[in-house]
């Protein structure tokens, strides 16, 4: 299985990009790198997945170095309401579903 | 917009009480899963389906049990809840060879 390693949380004050970071030093050849976004009470919604260099769309862009070690999600101009729980998930779509752990996540909180 | 629903969203009930989480999606996904969730705590897969009659356990163990019987039902029993079992439960479909899940709003259970 291939553990992943984020930040525990950031801060950041709105209008600001935001990097965060995830390692996967054993990612294996056939995971993809998928990031889910999670407010309180709520389930995690799906925000952006990729498998090698850079990947965007309209909410986050996914930059992934040529070794796969390790997975940066970036999100532009972040607001008040982007203060979340974010997750960084590495496993192969055809795989097992115990490929697919959560982790711990990082609380990014979005200050005025 | 997923097109996944869960039911009751909060329950509240009494030790030794057997209650049923139903899980209910209309996007024809054939793999189906069961999170648990406490509260500020990492998301433990605990029950995963492939398809109509496929069940299996997940990483954390459970006392509780599922059935597939139709493909877009995936309801979770509790035989007998204990105080031990309040959590947040969270249900989510995928389509086959395709990372991103779907997840319902979550049922909030409390066993007294």
């Amino acid at each position: 299985l291939a553990k992943t390693t984020q930040p525990i949380s950031m801060d950041s004050y709105e209008g600001q990009e935001v990097n965060i970071t995830c390692s996967h030093n054993n990612i294996a050849t056939n995971d993809y790198i998928t990031w889910y976004q999670q407010f309180p009470s709520q389930g995690p919604r799906f925000i952006i997945q990729g498998y090698k260099t850079k990947v965007t769309n309209e909410v986050a862009s996914l930059f992934i170095p040529a070794d796969r070690k390790s997975s940066t999600l970036s999100l532009p101009r972040v607001s008040l309401s982007d203060t979340a729980v974010y997750y960084c998930l590495v496993g192969d779509i055809n795989g097992s579903a115990r490929q697919l752990t959560f982790g711990s996540g990082t609380q990014l909180t979005v200050l005025p | 917009e997923a097109d996944i629903y869960q039911t009751p969203r909060y329950l509240v009930i009494g030790t030794g009480k057997k209650i049923t989480l139903e899980c209910s999606q209309t996007m024809g996904h054939d793999k189906m899963y069961w999170y648990q969730q406490d509260p500020g705590m990492e998301l433990h897969l605990i029950h995963y389906s492939y398809g109509v009659n496929s069940t299996e356990k997940g990483d954390l163990s459970s006392e509780s049990t599922v059935s597939r019987i139709r493909t877009e039902h995936f309801p979770l029993t509790l035989e007998s809840a204990r105080p031990s079992h309040t959590s947040q439960y969270l249900c989510a479909s995928t389509e086959v060879g395709y990372n991103e899940q779907f997840f319902g709003p979550g049922t909030r259970l409390t066993v007294l």
